[in-house]
């Protein structure tokens, strides 16, 4: 069974500000593991997914995340955040299947003007 | 491009009513579809999925049914709405890997 901890269900951060969300997973086969950022009210937007390969990958609206076998980990991070960037973010991982994704809890980022 | 359209935007139903929730999408033929259900302030749990029409897996049921009668359609309902059926209900849609969410419902049962 594969699970998903996201230990930081609320991160606070100023708008230019650097912030780094964090998740780890655990499950010891192939895995394939993403990112979805949520708006108030609205459904899942698409961020970055890694399966193999180059550990950073690039998403969208300049968020990147790594990947880390030895850590269990695939923490998404962004230089620079905008207010907009206010949102939950969630990490997801699917092992075997790709059609059972779990969820994690989910990090509420706030990002003050 | 594709496009994905969840029906009704939002439901309040009382408890013991029939419930249906619609989900299309457009521009993607053969997808593998999803149901998730999220309770307020809570994580996704996903319900059921479906890669073909007339076949839909079901991962958690919480009393709750899925049918897909068409290529581009996948509904979720019951005959029998409980109180802890609140919250929403999102549909997606899959290509190469990734999950693709519709806009979701919201539902309120009283």
């Amino acid at each position: 069974t594969q699970t998903v901890s996201q230990s930081d269900a609320h991160v606070t951060v100023f708008e230019g500000d650097s912030v780094e969300l964090r998740c780890n997973y655990s499950y010891g086969g192939s895995i394939y593991l993403s990112w979805y950022i949520q708006h108030h009210g609205r459904g899942l937007q698409f961020l970055l997914k890694y399966y193999s390969g180059n550990p950073v990958v690039q998403g969208v609206n300049g968020f990147e995340a790594e990947f880390s076998k030895s850590d269990s980990s695939f923490h998404l991070r962004k230089a620079s955040v905008h207010w907009s960037d206010s949102a939950v973010y969630f990490c997801a991982v699917a092992s075997g299947s790709f059609n059972k994704l779990t969820f994690g809890a989910g990090t509420r980022l706030a990002v003050c003007p | 491009a594709q496009t994905i359209h969840q029906w009704p935007v939002a439901e309040i139903k009382a408890v013991g009513s029939p419930l249906s929730l619609g989900c299309t999408i457009k521009g993607k033929s053969s997808p593998n579809l999803y149901w998730y259900w999220q309770a307020t302030g809570g994580t996704l749990q996903q319900l059921f999925y479906s890669i073909t029409v007339g076949q839909v897996e079901s991962v958690v049921q919480l009393n709750l049914s899925a049918s897909r009668p068409k290529d581009d359609q996948f509904i979720l309902s019951t005959e029998k709405l409980l109180l802890s059926h609140s919250g929403f209900y999102l549909c997606a849609w899959s290509s190469q890997d990734t999950q693709y969410f519709g806009p979701g419902t919201r539902l309120l049962v009283l």
